[in-house]
């Protein structure tokens, strides 16, 4: 049973630039979440997918945007990069019921220069 | 506005020693609560939860915490420690009734000396 997969592991990207990160939720789960990991924090929740539409938004900017495809899938899409997004972005999948436990994946450790 | 803190940033222990850790949130209403375990070079992984019910709760790996409503904490313990343990833990919340974004405290890394 393959759990929650990202790509890629590692990206550099320079400042304005835009990125995209990729998530494959574990098998069964249809709901997928969004953390940022910043050096020495904890995750910070960026948004949550659920039927291909944002269910709930953390405090980030429009710059941070998503997508779910229907086969659960995610993608986060960052524009105009800052320095201040670099950082380690974990993918969370989970089924809808309220009880049920948010799986995350390893992470897209992402440095802007 | 909703938070989670974790008082300790680094603690120090040898094998066998006991464990706990603080976690305190600060939740209106309903709150479900988590640890998370991340161990070196792994990803965050589930080490127990509460949602409602005994405010005792058992987890993975020998780790129990416990939910204490009137100091809005809910402290990791393990009785004693192994030196694969070392790992950094990570309290978090949930509003309770939803199934809706996680709020992280800054993390614990614990560090056991064989």
């Amino acid at each position: 049973d393959a759990g929650v997969t990202q790509s890629p592991t590692h990206l550099i990207k320079t400042r304005g630039q835009q990125v995209t990160l990729r998530c494959s939720p574990k098998s069964g789960h249809d709901t997928v979440s969004w953390y940022q990991q910043a050096l020495g924090q904890g995750p910070q929740f960026i948004f949550q997918y659920y039927e291909e539409e944002e269910r709930q938004r953390g405090n980030f900017p429009d710059r941070f945007s998503g997508h779910q495809f229907p086969n659960y899938s995610s993608e986060l899409n960052v524009n105009a990069l800052l320095l201040g997004d670099s950082a380690l972005y974990l993918c969370a999948s989970s089924r809808p019921l309220w009880k049920e436990t948010q799986y995350f994946g390893p992470g897209t450790r992402l440095l802007v220069l | 506005a909703q938070s989670v803190s974790q008082h300790n940033h680094h603690v120090i222990l040898s094998e066998a020693a006991s464990l706990e850790l603080g976690c305190n949130y600060s939740y209106g209403g309903t709150v479900n609560l988590f640890w998370y375990v991340q161990y070196p070079g792994q990803h965050l992984q589930l080490l127990l939860k509460y949602f409602s019910g005994d405010p005792l709760v058992k987890g993975i790996k020998g780790f129990e915490a416990e939910f204490i409503k009137s100091k809005f904490s809910f402290n990791l313990r393990k009785p004693s420690v192994q030196w694969s343990d070392t790992a950094e833990y990570f309290c978090a919340g949930g509003d309770g009734g939803s199934q809706g974004n996680l709020i992280f405290g800054k993390g614990t890394k614990l560090s056991v000396k064989p």
